[in-house]
């Protein structure tokens, strides 16, 4: 089955840049979706179609992809983004698929 | 405002059926589908299906397939999402989402989960 790899933490420090990674083999052909959840709560959408914000989401969140690879950046990071982040796309035939999800440190 | 609001916390017993329900309110319910979605504790997300709440068609997830039914009351605006032969490792809290976008633009719509327990 397909699979979505995402390292399990990142850790960094107030107002420096956080990159989380997710890597599958049809990020270059299927869009790419970004979810923060923090404990006790739903996930909420950051990033869409690989790069795009949705309304009300902080401009220190961005995305981009390159090949296999797509990536989250959190720019100047705040203590209220330490959470868990996945990310979601689909396999060839439209089924969603999660990554395992990266918790982010904010030391 | 987009609302989705699921219902209660379940505890069942191995090998029984649980039926969680998911209100829609405050979008035109058969213009968007609905999707599925559990985490068991301290574990991530796991996609289960999917269903169109125009036509009713669905899409499980290979592992499910057999045990899951989703199913959509248009009169009522309110999607299912029922699991049956139920296991321990089928603790978690179940979610639903609507489809996230319209047109070009996306954002989050999911309901505050449902947690379901299965213990003897």
């Amino acid at each position: 089955s397909y699979e979505l790899t995402q390292p399990p933490s990142v850790s960094v420090s107030p107002r420096q840049t956080a990159r989380i990674t997710c890597s599958g083999d049809a990020l270059p052909r299927q869009y790419s979706y970004w979810y923060q959840q923090k404990p006790g709560q739903a996930p909420i959408l950051v990033i869409y179609k690989d790069s795009e914000r949705p309304s009300g989401i902080p401009e220190r969140f961005s995305g981009s992809s390159s090949g296999t690879t797509v990536t989250l950046t959190i720019s100047g990071v705040q203590a209220e983004d330490e959470a868990d982040y996945y990310c979601q796309s689909a396999d060839s035939s439209g089924t969603w698929v999660f990554g395992g999800g990266t918790k982010l440190t904010v030391l | 405002q987009v609302q989705l609001v699921q219902s209660g916390t379940e505890v069942k017993k191995p090998g029984a059926s649980v039926k969680v329900s998911c209100k829609a309110s405050g979008y035109t319910f058969t213009n968007y589908g609905i999707s599925w979605v559990r985490q068991a504790p301290g574990q991530g997300l796991e996609w289960m299906g999917w269903i169109s709440a125009y036509n009713g068609n669905t899409d499980y997830a290979q592992r499910f397939q057999g045990r899951v039914t989703m199913t959509t009351d248009t009169s009522t605006t309110t999607a299912y999402m029922e699991l049956r032969s139920l296991r321990s490792d089928d603790t978690a809290i179940y979610f639903c989402a609507r489809d996230p976008c319209s047109g070009n633009t996306c954002s989050s719509y999911w309901g505050q989960g449902t947690l379901v327990t299965v213990s003897s």
